[in-house]
């Protein structure tokens, strides 16, 4: 079955440190990739996506992700993050193949002002 | 405003008793899911539908039963067969391979 990796369960940073989440995904030929991120107490909602063309993708907030192929990765980055940006954020993957959509485990992100 | 009304938003169930869990979309979205999320667990797929009338087991479809009588519509009931059915479920649409549009969610707790 494919699966999606998060790796850093919890991350505690403080304000206007740059931000780094990997997300790894299993072959399964052609994905679209995507970062969504919960707010406390609100729902899930799409950061940014991946389809084609630039491997680097630009989301909201100042957020973007970059699409590695030979590597399976699609990490999430933001250099300067805020108070506002504490949140759990999930990579998701869609294989095309299989038509489902694969979520990654999630990432408790924790600023300190 | 288009989007995905799921609710109630808390559902208390004692023991025993099965509780329906309502989904309703107005983006005209082909594709609906349940997903039951979980404290470290991330997001786990019950069920998923693509057309109306048809739905699929996900990953964890035991205890769980859904229908599709229109494409508006994917309600999921959780049965009494379900071991351990609190936790936050989450329903979501989409269209084709282009993301997720999620609802707001329910909590579900058995008492």
């Amino acid at each position: 079955a494919q699966s999606v990796s998060q790796h850093n369960h919890h991350v505690i940073l403080s304000e206007a440190a740059s931000l780094e989440l990997g997300c790894n995904y299993s072959y399964g030929g052609t994905v679209n990739l995507f970062w969504y991120v919960q707010y406390p107490g609100q729902h899930l909602q799409l950061l940014l996506k991946y389809f084609s063309g630039d491997p680097l993708v630009k989301g909201i907030k100042g957020f973007e992700a970059e699409f590695i192929k030979s590597k399976f990765s699609f990490n999430l980055r933001k250099p300067s993050v805020q108070w506002s940006d504490t949140a759990e954020y999930f990579c998701a993957v869609n294989y095309h193949n299989f038509n489902k959509f694969y979520f990654g485990s999630g990432t408790k992100l924790n600023v300190k002002p | 405003d288009g989007g995905i009304t799921q609710s109630p938003k808390y559902l208390f169930r004692k023991e025993g008793q099965n509780v329906t869990l309502s989904c309703e979309q107005n983006l005209n979205h082909d594709a609906m899911y349940w997903y039951r999320q979980d404290p470290g667990q991330g997001l786990r797929l019950i069920y998923y539908s693509q057309i109306v009338n048809d739905f699929q087991k996900g990953d964890i479809a035991e205890g769980y039963s859904v229908s599709r009588e229109k494409k508006e519509s994917f309600p999921l009931t959780v049965t009494s067969a379900q071991k351990n059915p609190t936790a936050f479920y989450l329903c979501a649409s989409s269209m084709a391979n282009y993301g997720y549009t999620f609802g707001s969610g329910t909590r579900l707790t058995v008492v």
